[in-house]
Formats: C-alpha cells, sequence, structure tokens
C-alpha cells in the first residue's frame, strides 16, 4: 500500500531564509507521481510541484524545489527566500503510476509560519 | 486562467438530509475527483471517474454516496442521508489535460452536518 508521511506537524522560519519541509514516502510500484500542495488559512488546495519517479532531475518552480531521493524514498519540498506569504499547511501526495487519472494519497501536512 | 468551482461555498444540513455538492471542472479535463478533508485532518480521496464511470472509490465512498456527470460540464457528489461524522470540506478535482500531470483542486464546499 502507499503511504506519505510528513513527521514535522510545524515549522518556522525567518522571512527571506530558505525552509526544507520534510516528506516520505512508501511504495512497491516503480511508476509513481509526487506533488506538493499549499493551503493557506484560505482553504484552497494550491498545486506548486510535481515530481515523476523517472524525472532524473529534481522539479523547480520558481522558488520551489523538490529535493528528490528516490532510493531513500524522501521528497522534501525547499522554499527559498520564504515570504509572509508562505504562512500556510504544505501537503506532500503521491500518485500511483503515470496515468493522470490516478488519485492522490496526501500525508498530514505541516503548517509552516514564516516569521517577519 | 481556467478554474475549477464549486457551489456551494458553505452547506449547512440537518442529519438524515440528503445534499448535492456541485463543482464544474476544468472544461478540456477528463478525470474527475472527489476528497474531502475533516477539520484540521489530512485531505482523504473519495471517488475518481472518467468516461462517464467511477474508475475508483475508497472505503469512505459508501452506499450513500454518489457522483454523477448530468451534462456535460458538471460533476456532483450526492450524500443521500447525512451523518455528523459528514461534516468536511469537500475538495472537487480535475485532470488529465495533455501534458500536465497536476489535479487541479476547486475551492470546496465545507458542509455541516447539525
Amino acid at each position: 500500500a502507499q503511504k506519505i508521511t510528513q513527521t514535522q506537524p510545524g515549522m518556522f522560519v525567518q522571512e527571506k531564509e530558505a525552509v526544507t519541509l520534510d516528506c516520505t514516502y512508501d511504495t512497491s510500484d516503480p511508476s509513481y507521481g509526487l506533488f506538493w500542495y499549499k493551503q493557506p488559512s484560505s482553504g484552497e488546495m494550491i498545486f506548486l510541484i510535481y515530481q515523476g519517479s523517472y524525472d532524473q532531475q529534481n522539479a523547480t518552480e520558481g522558488r520551489y524545489s523538490l529535493n528528490f531521493q528516490k532510493a531513500r524514498k524522501s521528497a522534501n519540498l525547499v522554499i527559498s527566500a520564504s515570504q509572509l506569504g508562505d504562512s500556510a499547511m504544505y501537503f506532500c501526495a503521491m500518485r500511483k503510476g503515470n496515468n493522470q487519472g490516478g488519485k492522490l494519497i496526501f500525508g498530514q501536512g505541516t503548517e509552516l509560519s514564516v516569521k517577519p | 486562467e481556467p478554474e475549477v468551482t464549486q457551489t456551494p461555498s458553505h452547506q449547512v444540513t440537518q442529519m438524515g438530509q440528503e445534499v448535492i455538492l456541485r463543482c464544474v471542472p476544468i472544461s478540456n479535463h477528463l478525470y474527475f475527483y472527489w476528497y474531502r478533508q475533516i477539520l484540521g485532518q489530512k485531505v482523504e480521496f473519495l471517488v475518481s471517474f472518467y468516461n462517464n464511470e467511477i474508475s475508483e472509490k475508497s472505503e469512505i465512498f459508501d452506499d450513500q454516496f454518489s457522483v454523477e456527470r448530468p451534462d456535460g460540464s458538471n460533476f456532483t457528489l450526492k450524500i443521500r442521508s447525512t451523518k455528523l461524522e459528514d461534516s468536511a470540506m469537500y475538495f472537487c478535482a480535475s485532470s488529465g489535460a495533455s501534458g500536465y500531470n497536476e489535479q487541479f483542486f476547486g475551492p470546496g464546499t465545507r458542509l455541516t452536518v447539525l
């Protein structure tokens, strides 16, 4: 069975500093996708970044990068130059296979607070 | 930019009543989903829908739940007889546009069962 683990219930970071949010996953499937979503206090789910299991390079999207370590089954999110607006819940998720139609399995989330 | 929309944003109902949550997925997407999030907890998968039929459902999605795509644009989730434990945020999502992997989520419907 697939499982996503986020071990940091809460994190603090100083504005303009970088922060890493941890995510480990468990799957026996060779093909899968890893996602990060941001959920601000308003409640919506905002897609941040995607990494495919066969992708050779770590994914990057602006200030977001995904530190993908396949052998360790980790997919940590790195946010560079934190901003006050980055304060939110962050969820790591996994989808089985390359099929775009697969369900997402979510972790418990990490609440990030950015201090001015 | 196209987006997933959901109505209503908040629904309050009495236990035992039927509710229908409505979603309009992004128009060229092929896969549709419902997820729920009980307050303070993680997001949980309910059901996925493709080619006018359920492709996968979770244990949560029992006989009290049903989904429908009544026309070319709407996607609905019906709960036949609501329970207190159905109180949650319900998210609709869609995916499947060529070249994109992400699931786009709607803003959610907060369901409160009294």
